[in-house]
Order: C-alpha cells, then structure tokens, then sequence
C-alpha cells in the first residue's frame, strides 16, 4: 500500500517568515493530494490541494507543489501569522486516503 | 459549501454503556463516509469506510461488534461505540466524499469521548 512520510514533525516560525513542510510518497499510483489544518480539538480543515497532472497550485499565501518524478510534494506558508498556529497533514489518494504523520507549526508574534 | 456536521462534539460516559456519534453531510449528498480515531498528538487512524447502504469496511484490528457503524442515507452515517471502556476514550473524526465530485475529502468537526 501506500506509504505517506512527513517532516518536520514540528516547526517554528517568526511572524511574517515562510514555512515549508514536506511530503513523499510511494505509490505511483497516487493522483490527489490534499493539505488539511488541524487546530487543538477541532477536526482536519482542507486548505489546499493539488491533483497528478499539475505541478503548482497556489492560493493567497499557500502554495503546493509537486514533483511527481520524486514522489513528493510541498506545502508552503508565506507571511505566517499567529493564526497559522496549527497542525498540518498531507495525504496522497490512491485507492484510499494515506495520512502524514502531521507537523506542528508554531508561528511566533 | 462541503460541510459535515458532527454530533456530539463531547460525551462523558460510564463504562459498559453504549455511545452514538452522527455524522452529516449538510449541503451534500456522501455515498461514502469514513471513521477515524485520533490519539494526542498523532494522526489519524482509518477506522472503517461507510458506504451507504451497505455494510461498512473495517480495517485491521478494529472491532466491528465494538464500533457499530451504519449509513443508513445519503446524508448520514452513526458510529456507535457499544459497552464502552475507558481505553475507547479518543477523538473520533468522520469525513465524507462528496457523491458524484472529485473526490475531495472533508471532515466534521470531531468527537471527544471520555469513558469514566
């Protein structure tokens, strides 16, 4: 089956600096690739999302890339703000939803 | 639009009685609702797959006579967890596939069960 890696496992930011968390996977297989946010007590947020045939999605101050060649995928926060506090997980669909094992990213005022 | 409601979003019970949760898809019809489980600080663990009108899917390991899940509409699917003991204590999550779409996946708001 599917195997989804994530790093960071946690990440720390001053405000207004970027973040980037990375993901790989190993099916090839795999054609949709969501970013979800997850705040304490709360459940997963889709926040953006990118299908196999394109390489970069972006929308305001979050972009995903992917290299499909490499088997991986990026998620990148510009300008972070407090609120940007969260939990984040990617995810790659194959015949199913495989999960990162989520970053914690703490964005400092 | 794509929104999933989640019920109840916290629930105190006592050991060997049985809990329900609901899960609906507000502004869509799901022909497939998921099940997770969320221990702190980790991800998150597929339960079973709901499929209206049928039996649900479980993965390995989980118990079906403990997490009684039935999908009875195009809107609705129930996860009961049946003589609850306090390791049952967890955050459940439901996430439903909009019937017909992309395959976008989106999430209710999650289930904090705490089993005295």
């Amino acid at each position: 089956g599917e195997n989804v890696e994530q790093h960071p496992s946690t990440l720390s930011v001053q405000e207004g600096d970027s973040a980037v968390i990375k993901c790989t996977y190993s099916d090839s297989a795999s054609n949709y690739f969501p970013w979800y946010k997850q705040e304490l007590g709360k459940g997963p947020q889709l926040i953006i999302d990118i299908r196999s045939n394109v390489g970069e999605k972006k929308d305001q101050r979050i972009a995903v890339t992917l290299n499909k060649t490499a088997k991986h995928f990026s998620l990148h926060i510009t300008e972070t703000q407090p609120e940007d506090s969260a939990v984040y997980f990617c995810a790659a669909r194959g015949n199913q939803f495989y999960f990162g094992t989520g970053t914690s990213l703490t964005v400092i005022p | 639009g794509a929104v999933v409601s989640q019920h109840p979003s916290r629930v105190i019970c006592k050991s060997g009685t049985s809990v329900k949760i609901e899960c609906r898809s507000l502004d869509f019809q799901a022909t497939t609702m998921f099940w997770y489980r969320q221990f702190p600080k980790q991800s998150l663990m597929l339960m079973a797959t709901s499929n209206e009108g049928s039996k649900a899917t479980y993965e390995q390991g989980v118990e079906k006579d403990k997490f009684l899940i039935n999908h009875a509409s195009l809107t609705l699917s129930t996860l009961t967890v049946t003589s609850a003991h306090p390791e049952d204590s967890s955050f459940y999550i439901c996430s439903a596939s909009r019937a017909g779409g992309p395959g976008e996946l989106f999430f209710g708001e999650g289930s904090r069960l705490t089993v005295l």
